[in-house]
């Protein structure tokens, strides 16, 4: 199985102030047909995940642009040109190279 | 628009089964992935199995050691997830995710069931 590491288990943020998460990977999540398979996710309490970024640096519906995905390979960030207070969550990266897909134990976002 | 609505949550004891359901929107359940995510307690998410609704395959997680079993009623546009021969450690939140072709993502999620086993 691909093991998916993230360094921070949580990070504390004034609003306004820019932050990255980042997730590493134990093998390349770079497919033969060019796309990498890596998302991010946000978890808000109580509630069900929700995509925010896939194929690394897509950003999914909604999503504003002040949030972007980077990486490639293994090593792979999430970022925050300006954090707001509805950032608050639990962030995880998850890897559907292949079955089972994994997720990183995930980086817990708080405001101060 | 896309939903998925799940069943109410249960309450089983060790050794026992449980099977919980995950409705799919009309207009999607006739060719889609849908995938089994769980949640214990303060973890991260695990990923189970899926299956295409279209023709039944299914893939498992090998961690269940053939515990998991995945089907769908198309008439009922509704997939199950099976859960046999439940441990303590089994109690979690399980989810159903639509996996979305064009984005490889899952990008749409049911809204969990909670399965708590105790004796």
């Amino acid at each position: 199985d691909i093991e998916m590491t993230q360094s921070a288990l949580s990070l504390s943020v004034t609003p306004g102030e820019s932050v990255s998460i980042s997730c590493r990977s134990s093998q390349s999540l770079l497919h033969d047909n060019g796309y990498t398979y890596l998302g991010w996710y946000l978890q808000k309490p109580g509630q069900s995940p929700q995509v925010l970024i896939y194929l690394g640096s897509n950003r999914a519906s909604g999503v504003p642009n002040r949030i972007s995905g980077s990486g490639s390979g293994t090593d792979f960030s999430l970022k925050f040109s300006r954090v707001e207070a509805g950032d608050v969550g639990v962030y995880y990266c998850m890897q559907a190279l292949q079955t089972p897909f994994t997720f990183g134990q995930g980086t817990r976002l708080e405001i101060k | 628009q896309v939903h998925l609505v799940q069943s109410g949550a249960e309450v089983k004891k060790p050794g026992a089964s449980v099977k919980t359901s995950c409705k799919v929107s009309e207009h999607i359940f006739t060719n889609s992935a849908i995938h089994w995510v769980r949640q214990a307690p303060g973890q991260r998410p695990e990923w189970m199995g899926w299956i295409n609704t279209g023709n039944g395959r299914t893939k498992y997680s090998q961690k269940f050691h053939g515990r998991v079993t995945i089907s769908r009623d198309t008439s009922a546009r509704t997939v199950f997830m099976e859960l046999s021969t439940l441990r303590y450690e089994d109690t979690a939140v399980y989810f159903c995710a639509r996996w979305f072709g064009e984005s490889e993502a899952l990008d749409v999620w049911g809204q969990g069931t909670m399965v708590t086993v105790s004796s």
